[in-house]
């Protein structure tokens, strides 16, 4: 079974950079699974859709961030990450890293990080 | 707004059976698979519902999920205080390519 962990920052200053790293265990970044994706969840509100990396390498982001965000992967840290440039204070969510490991395929995610929560200050 | 439309809330006393309707489109609900996601405050989504109707191990079988054209629903039967949470729909959108949820429903046991 994947295990995924966040981590990174609390608190970015508004205009900065919001940069969150998601470490994987229990198996190959490489091929474990069809895409290594961030979600959000602004504090009492719902969850969107930040983007994913697939297994192949190639990226899809939700068009709403207008190209504010880019997804990497670190295959020799089993690592995927997430920068989101010119943060406001609408970017104050819990970002989840996740990823679907019941099927492979474009699928909704069914296996997440506990969560980070981002605080953007002014 | 959520491309998914769910009821922000519903209730229910202890033991009764309670539905959760999930709206959508063709190019969402109508043409691919919907999970349901259990959230307790403070953590992450589980998912409850996986391929329309399909339980994980683990989940009970008080849970259950149904898919008719462009909507979906999670039934709870037996309820207990403990399924107060919050309950999210979502699934693949051709449109988009990516995944999409619905706005939750706030779940009360009274």
């Amino acid at each position: 079974q994947l295990r995924l962990q966040e981590s990174g920052p609390g608190l970015v200053k508004a205009s900065e950079t919001l940069s969150l790293t998601c470490t994987v265990s229990g198996g190959p970044i490489s091929s474990s699974s069809y895409y290594w994706g961030w979600i959000r969840q602004p504090p009492g509100k719902g969850l969107e859709w930040i983007g994913f990396i697939y297994y192949s390498g190639g990226t899809k982001y939700n068009p709403s961030l207008k190209s504010r965000a880019t997804i990497s992967v670190d295959t020799s840290k089993n690592q995927f990450s997430l920068k989101l440039t010119s943060v406001a204070a609408a970017d104050t969510a819990v970002y989840y890293c996740a990823t679907p490991g019941l099927g492979f395929g474009e699928l909704p995610p069914d296996n997440w990080g506990q969560g980070n929560l981002v605080t953007v200050s002014s | 707004q959520s491309v998914l439309t769910q009821p922000p809330s519903a209730s229910g006393t202890p033991g009764q059976r309670v539905t959760i309707s999930c709206s959508g489109s063709s190019s969402n609900i109508g043409n691919n698979y919907v999970y349901w996601y259990q959230q307790l405050p403070g953590t992450a989504p589980k998912v409850l519902i996986y391929r329309n109707n399909q339980r994980p191990s683990g989940v009970p079988d008080r849970f259950s999920g149904s898919k008719s054209g462009t909507s979906a629903s999670l039934a709870i039967s037996g309820l207990r205080s403990e399924d107060e949470a919050d309950y999210y729909c979502a699934v693949w959108d051709d449109s988009l390519s990516g995944p999409v949820f619905g706005g939750g429903t706030k779940l009360t046991v009274l």
